[in-house]
């Protein structure tokens, strides 16, 4: 059984602050998914990958297959970034992801 | 840009009654999903679908669940007899492939059971 740990649970930034979110998972993995939840409860997924590093806008993705840790990157935040980030983890050939239980980020002005 | 819709939005029903969630997946996706999410707490898989058929279920999906593609675009979820906890947040997801390509959620259907 896969478990999926995020860090840290809840966190509060000023707008302009660099922002890191870490996910670290048991077993090993096909692929990481990472997930923007709004408030809503809408969910939007930011990056798949299995290896290596990916970068979108002001988002960064990094995995590390080898210790089994994930990070996400937010640059220069903006309180529109407010929203829970959630960590998922697909595991071999399984179809289904394991996930983690969220990173809820605050940004102020 | 295509998305995953699921209706409805909202869904109040009294404990023991049936209901059916709606999905449409992304017309090209082949692999269909899913997942619950219960007030305050992780998401969690539900099932997978794949070729008309179930790829996986986890212990949550009991004789009580059942899913389907009846017409090749709609993808239903179906509660026999509600329970007061099924009440959740329910997501249907689509992917053009298994792994290595992105999830697509819809913006899920809250399901309150009283």
């Amino acid at each position: 059984k896969n478990e999926v740990e995020q860090s840290p649970q809840n966190l509060t930034a000023q707008e302009g602050e660099f922002i890191t979110i870490n996910c670290s998972y048991s077993v090993g993995i096909s692929a990481l998914h990472w997930l923007q939840q709004h408030p809503g409860g809408g969910i939007v997924s930011l990056f798949m990958l299995s290896s290596g590093k990916k970068k979108h806008g002001r988002l960064i993705a990094t995995i590390n297959i080898q210790e089994k840790h994930s990070s996400l990157h937010i640059t220069a935040s903006h309180p529109r970034d407010s929203a829970v980030y959630i960590c998922a983890v697909l595991t071999g050939t399984a179809s289904k992801l394991t996930f983690g239980t969220g990173t809820r980020l605050q940004v102020t002005l | 840009e295509p998305e995953v819709t699921q209706t409805p939005s909202h869904q109040v029903t009294q404990m023991g009654q049936e209901v059916i969630l709606r999905c449409v997946p992304i017309s090209n996706h082949l692999y269909f999903y899913w997942y619950r999410q219960i007030l305050g707490q992780k998401v969690e898989f539900l099932v997978s679908f794949y070729n008309n058929e179930i790829s996986e279920k986890s212990e949550i999906f009991d004789d009580q669940f059942s899913v389907e593609r009846p017409d090749g675009s709609n993808f239903t979820l179906k509660i026999r007899s509600t329970k007061l906890e099924d009440s959740a947040m329910y997501f249907c997801a689509s992917t053009a492939r298994q792994a290595g390509s992105p999830l697509h959620f819809g913006n899920g259907t809250r399901l309150t059971v009283t």
